[in-house]
C-alpha cells in the first residue's frame, strides 16, 4: 500500500499567515493526489483534485502543487474560515489511502 | 442538488452485525462507482471499501476484508455496507463518498472523493 505523510501534523498560525502543508507520498503517484479540509463534526469537503486543480467553489487562496512523491497545500492568506484539519488522499491505486491530517488551529 | 444520507449506525456488541445504507440523490447514481471511508473517534481519515458504477469491480481495505461487504442497487439509488463480525476497532463514523472521475491528457483516469455524505456512528462496545 502507499503510505502518505504529512507534516506538519498540527500547524498554529494567525490570521493573514501564508500556511504550507506537505504531503509525502511513499512511491511515486503522479499527479494522483486530492486535498480535503474537515470541520468538527461536519464530512470532508473537497478543496483540490489532480494536486493543483481547485475545486468549483473554493476560495483561489487555497493551491496545490507537487507531483511523483512530494506535494503542498498552500492557503495564501489564513481566514477565520479556514481553521480545519486537512487531509490529502492518494488515488494512484485501487486502494486510496490518505495522509494523517493537519490541524491548523488559531495562534 | 447532489446528495447523500448515510443511516443505519448505532450501538451493536462485540461480534455483532450491523448494515448501513446510503441514500443518493440529485445525480445518476448508476453512473458513479461509490466509497465507503471512515473516521474513528479523534483520528483520521481510512478508506474501508469500493464498488464500480455496476458492482463488477470491488475492493476491500485490509482491515475490514472477509468481515464487510459492500453492495448497491442502482433501482433504488442506494449503496450498503453490511458488517459482521465487528471489533471495537471499528467503532467510527462511517461516511459514504461518490468517485469522480475523468481522463488527462496522458489517458490517466484522475479520480477523487465528492460529495461526502453527513456520516453515521457505528459504536461496538458490551
Amino acid at each position: 500500500d502507499i503510505q502518505l505523510t504529512q507534516s506538519p501534523s498540527f500547524l498554529s498560525a494567525s490570521v493573514g499567515d501564508r500556511v504550507t502543508i506537505t504531503c509525502r507520498a511513499s512511491q511515486g503517484i503522479s499527479s494522483y493526489l486530492a486535498w480535503y479540509q474537515q470541520k468538527p463534526g461536519k464530512a470532508p469537503k473537497l478543496l483540490i483534485y489532480a494536486a493543483s486543480t481547485l475545486q468549483s467553489g473554493v476560495p483561489s487562496r487555497f493551491s496545490g502543487s507537487g507531483s511523483g512523491t512530494e506535494f503542498t497545500l498552500t492557503i495564501s492568506s489564513l481566514q477565520p474560515e479556514d481553521f480545519a484539519t486537512y487531509y490529502c488522499q492518494q488515488l494512484n491505486s485501487y486502494l486510496p489511502t490518505f495522509g494523517g491530517g493537519t490541524k491548523v488551529e488559531i495562534k | 442538488e447532489v446528495q447523500l444520507v448515510e443511516s443505519g449506525g448505532g450501538l451493536v456488541k462485540p461480534g455483532g452485525s450491523l448494515r448501513l445504507s446510503c441514500a443518493a440523490s440529485g445525480f445518476t447514481f448508476s453512473s458513479y462507482s461509490m466509497n465507503w471511508v471512515r473516521q474513528a473517534p479523534g483520528k483520521g481519515l481510512e478508506w474501508v471499501s469500493s464498488i464500480s458504477s455496476s458492482s463488477s469491480y470491488i475492493y476491500y481495505a485490509d482491515s475490514v476484508k472477509g468481515r464487510f461487504t459492500i453492495s448497491r442497487d442502482n433501482a433504488k439509488n442506494s449503496l450498503y455496507l453490511q458488517m459482521n463480525s465487528l471489533r471495537a476497532e471499528d467503532t467510527a463514523v462511517y461516511y459514504c463518498a461518490r468517485r469522480e472521475t475523468y481522463y488527462d491528457s496522458s489517458g490517466y483516469e484522475v479520480v477523487w472523493f465528492d460529495p461526502w455524505g453527513q456520516g453515521t456512528l457505528v459504536t461496538v462496545s458490551s
